[in-house]
């Protein structure tokens, strides 16, 4: 069980926005800023898109954005594209104990 | 550009030991921290430790905590992973990524424990 959970799967269609979820504790989300999503398409290595909550870098699209409300950070990403389809995991710093976190992973599907 | 490139990996069998490597281009390896992350087949990503940029701190997580060891050589911009002890569920791509939090990563090596 991931420390961090997201919902196993989304959807959307193109040129929609899709927000998928992350919930965590008042010990990683909760009490630092350093979260961070990733994408992953199939045989690829993860690719950063959002670090630090809302920042974005190089490269990535301003369709991809980032948010957090107290324990939950949330990734949307607006006008849909077939190239969105991917697995999406978030992740956060957990302190020294638990110094990083990831979730479980979400299949997004562009249908 | 960022480059990062692990090696080490292959068939391993069980109770044995592996080295992994991950040598870094094109950013300045010694100013940054570095992460070893694993994903077996079909499954999440599993963070497995960090090192700081000088090899003066590092933090391992639960899966592998007494059976691993993070170290780096930043003369020759290589990352080193050592893990003891391989199990079948150890079997997976591990990657290597640099960054306060991962941020570039590796393309991965395949680790195979079987007998």
């Amino acid at each position: 069980q991931s420390a961090l959970t997201q919902p196993p799967s989304a959807s959307g269609s193109p040129g929609q926005s899709v927000t998928i979820s992350c919930a965590g504790s008042s010990s990683d989300i909760g009490a630092y800023k350093y979260v961070s999503w990733y994408q992953q398409h199939p045989g690829r290595a993860p690719k950063l898109i959002i670090y630090e909550v809302t920042g974005r870098p190089s490269g990535v699209p301003d369709r991809f954005s980032g948010s957090k409300s107290g324990n939950t950070a949330s990734l949307t990403v607006s006008g849909l594209l077939a190239d969105d389809e991917a697995i999406y995991y978030c992740s956060s710093y957990g302190g020294n104990n638990n110094y990083l976190l990831f979730g479980g992973g979400t299949n997004l599907s562009v249908l | 550009q960022v480059q990062l490139v692990e090696s080490g990996g292959g068939v391993v069998q069980p109770g044995r030991s592996l080295r992994l490597s991950c040598k870094g281009s094109g950013f300045t390896f010694k100013s940054f921290g570095m992460h070893w992350v694993r994903q077996t087949p079909g499954k999440g990503l599993e963070w497995l430790a960090t090192i700081s940029f000088d090899g003066s701190e590092s933090y391992y997580g639960d899966s592998l905590r007494g059976r691993v060891t993070i170290s780096r050589d930043n003369p020759g911009n290589t990352l080193f992973l050592h893990i003891n002890s391989l199990r079948s569920d150890d079997t997976a791509v591990y990657y290597c990524a640099t960054g306060q939090v991962p941020y570039y990563w590796g393309q991965g090596t395949l680790v195979t424990v079987s007998s």
